[in-house]
């Protein structure tokens, strides 16, 4: 099946920088890659994602990369602020099953 | 997102007992799932449904028993309830009949077994 994983599991970064957060996947038929974002105590929402037919997506701060040849995404956050302090986690879909997901991120982004 | 609502939102029992999650959507979703979320474990997929009366096994589903009559409902039931089944359980659901479309969770239960 597949398998998802994800680097660094925390990350701390200073408000305004950039934020990177990684992901590989093992599974080749993998066609769809969301992001969730997780504040404490709450649902995981989505806030990007991305098909196997397009490089790069963005959204406002947001904007994820997918290399379908490396088998590798990735999740960038630009002018990072308090409010992106949170748990971020990717995930990987066939079309088979459900979604893989990764072991997630603690992201803290200090004023 | 109020269109996916799960409940209750905590639960204590003992080990043992029956236990039933519920989960209600009102998109008319055709694909729901049952996640549990545990420290350093992410969230790893428990069963799934395609649609009413298809349900299929995930990655954790020992212990874990579900049904789907109704398009809008999925029921999670531990049995027998166990100390390591303490976790967070999350529903989601998505409609996925043209392509892979995004997942929306409910807001969790969390349970504990004593």
């Amino acid at each position: 099946g597949e398998n998802v994983e994800q680097h660094p599991s925390t990350l701390s970064v200073q408000e305004g920088d950039s934020a990177v957060i990684k992901c590989t996947y093992s599974d080749s038929a993998s066609n769809y890659f969301p992001w969730y974002k997780q504040e404490l105590g709450k649902r995981p929402q989505l806030i990007i994602d991305i098909r196997s037919n397009v490089g790069e997506k963005k959204d406002q701060r947001i904007a994820v990369t997918l290399n379908k040849t490396a088998k590798h995404f990735s999740l960038h956050i630009t002018e990072t602020q308090p409010e992106d302090s949170a748990v971020y986690f990717c995930a990987a879909h066939t079309g088979r099953r459900a979604l893989t997901f990764g072991s997630g991120t603690r992201l803290q982004v200090q004023p | 997102d109020a269109g996916i609502t799960q409940s209750p939102r905590y639960k204590i029992t003992e080990t043992g007992r029956q236990v039933t999650l519920m989960c209600h959507q009102t998109w008319s979703h055709s694909y729901m799932f049952w996640y549990r979320q545990d420290l350093g474990h992410g969230l790893r997929l428990i069963y799934y449904s395609a649609a009413a009366d298809i349900t299929d096994k995930g990655e954790v589903p020992d212990g874990y028993v579900v049904s789907r009559s109704k398009t809008e409902n999925f029921p999670l039931t531990l049995e027998s309830a166990t100390r390591s089944q303490t976790s967070v359980y999350f529903c989601a659901s998505s409609e996925q009949r043209v392509s892979n479309q995004p997942q929306h969770f409910g807001d969790g239960t969390r349970l504990s077994i004593l």
